[in-house]
């Protein structure tokens, strides 16, 4: 099945304390990325990948960091996570360039992180 | 002023009712999204449009380019359709942008 599979689902942790969440897709998509949801302001994007070692910032990149060595995977690691990065993050992935298909995207089922 | 729009912010409408949820927005665009977040926090990618429109089972969306507006129509609504509908305009140069999502809860 063609998916984006994230990792945990829920995650309570504390001030500074590194994490990572993980995110794989196996539809060989070479577009991968990072996005916040938080209430009132809605999803926002932190990082994204066009591809294998090419990574770019998105809108809230602050305190986040983002690595692209296999097409697949693509972690976010918070070095040192602070109560304001408690939010619901979505990973999501995109074929290149597809207007022809239907769908776009594909989304990860979430993370809720929350920082104490 | 936020570049992409959604109305209504909140939507109820009873079982079988025809719904439909605008989307604005203000930037020149490649491509526009209609996702899905169901009531468990899953987001789904329902419709992505350059042009004209798209139908999949009860759902259509169509964009108008030169009004800069979409739409979002669901046909015969059930209790299932119940969730949070979001936009997203993806412009010629950039990233993804979202709009704050419709809430619609379609009752028995």
């Amino acid at each position: 099945e063609a998916q984006v599979t994230q990792n945990p689902r829920y995650l309570i942790t504390v001030t500074g304390k590194k994490l990572t969440v993980t995110c794989s897709q196996n539809m060989n998509h070479e577009y991968m990325s990072w996005y916040r949801q938080d209430p009132g302001l809605g999803l926002r994007q932190i990082y994204y990948s066009m591809n294998v070692e090419v990574t770019d910032k998105g809108d809230v990149p602050e305190g986040y960091k983002v690595s692209r060595k296999e097409k697949r995977n693509f972690p976010l690691i918070l070095e040192s996570p602070s109560p304001n990065q408690t939010s619901l993050y979505f990973c999501a992935s995109r074929e290149f360039e597809r207007l022809d298909r239907n769908y776009g995207y594909t989304f990860g089922s979430g993370t809720r992180l929350t920082v104490v | 002023k936020n570049e992409v729009e959604q109305s209504p912010q909140n939507l109820t409408a009873q079982e079988g009712e025809f719904i439909t949820i605008n989307c604005s927005y203000s930037v020149g665009i490649s491509a526009l999204h209609w996702l899905q977040q169901h009531p468990g926090g899953g987001i789904v990618s329902l419709f992505m449009l350059s042009s004209g429109k798209k139908k999949h089972g009860r759902l259509i969306a169509t964009i108008n380019i030169l009004d800069k507006h979409s739409s979002l129509n669901i046909s015969a609504s059930h209790p299932r359709d119940s969730a949070v509908y979001i936009c997203a305009a993806r412009p010629d140069q950039g990233n993804l942008i979202f709009g704050k999502g419709t809430k619609l809860s379609v009752k028995p």
